[in-house]
C-alpha cells in the first residue's frame, strides 16, 4: 500500500464542473504539498499546507490532519486546467509523491 | 529571473556510459532538490541540499548514483555506470525556505534514455 493514494487516478469533467481530487496518507506528515504538472511536463508547485484551508483563484486545498486527508478543489474548471495534479507529504524534505490524478476538462 | 535551468534536455547514452546532469538553482535559493520521475514509480525524491550541504541522499538508489553541489549556483547528478532501468526525466527543484512549508520551482527535467 502506497504511504500517500489520490484518487481518482483519471478524471474528465465539462467545462465549468467543480471538481475535487482527493489525497490520504498513512504516514506523519509535517506539511502536504500540492503539485501541477502540465501536459508538456512542467511541474508547477500549487500549494503547501499544515492546516485549514488556502485559496488561489479558482484552487482551494484543504487538510483534515486528524483524518489524515487533503482535497484539491477547481472551481469553474476550464480546459486549461487539464494536467496532473500530485499530492506530496513529508516532515522534513523526504516528500513522499502520490501517484497523480490527471485531470481532462472538455469545452 | 530564468528560473531553474537543467541540461541537457534530453539524453540517450548507451548502456555503461556515465551521464552527468547539470542544474542551475535560482539565485538566492539555499535549498536544491534533485527527482526522478517513471511512469511506474511516479515521482521520486533523490537526494536534497541545503547551502550546498546535502542533507538526505537516502532516496538515492545506489552507488552507481552521486550528487554534487560544488558552488550555490551549480550542482551535478552522476550515474556511472549507466543502465537502461536509470531511463526517466529527471527534475531539478530550488526554494528560497525549507521543509516543510517550502515552495519548490522545478526545472523542466532532463529526459534521459539509456539503450
Amino acid at each position: 500500500k502506497n504511504e500517500v493514494e489520490q484518487s481518482p487516478q483519471n478524471l474528465t469533467a465539462q467545462e465549468g464542473e467543480f471538481i475535487t481530487i482527493n489525497c490520504s496518507y498513512s504516514v506523519g506528515i509535517s506539511a502536504l504539498h500540492w503539485l501541477q504538472q502540465h501536459p508538456g511536463g512542467g511541474i508547477v508547485s500549487l500549494f503547501m499546507l499544515s492546516s485549514g484551508k488556502k485559496k488561489h483563484g479558482r484552487l482551494i486545498a484543504t487538510i483534515n490532519i486528524q483524518e489524515k486527508h487533503s482535497s484539491l478543489h477547481i472551481t469553474a474548471s476550464h480546459p486549461r486546467d487539464s494536467a496532473v495534479y500530485i499530492c506530496a507529504g513529508g516532515s522534513q524534505g523526504n516528500l513522499i509523491f502520490g501517484k497523480g490524478t490527471k485531470l481532462s476538462v472538455k469545452p | 529571473d530564468a528560473g531553474v535551468i537543467q541540461s541537457p534536455r534530453h539524453e540517450v547514452t548507451e548502456m555503461g556510459q556515465e551521464v552527468t546532469l547539470r542544474c542551475k538553482p535560482i539565485s538566492g535559493h539555499d535549498y536544491l532538490f534533485w527527482y526522478r520521475q517513471t511512469m511506474m514509480r511516479g515521482l521520486e525524491l533523490l537526494i536534497y541540499f541545503n547551502n550546498n550541504v546535502p542533507i538526505d541522499d537516502s532516496g538515492m538508489p545506489e552507488d552507481r548514483f552521486s550528487a554534487k553541489m560544488p558552488n550555490a549556483s551549480f550542482s551535478t547528478l552522476k550515474i556511472q555506470p549507466s543502465e537502461p532501468r536509470d531511463s526517466a526525466v529527471y527534475f531539478c527543484a530550488s526554494s528560497l525556505k525549507g521543509p516543510p512549508l517550502y515552495e519548490q520551482y522545478f526545472g523542466p527535467g532532463t529526459r534521459l534514455t539509456v539503450t
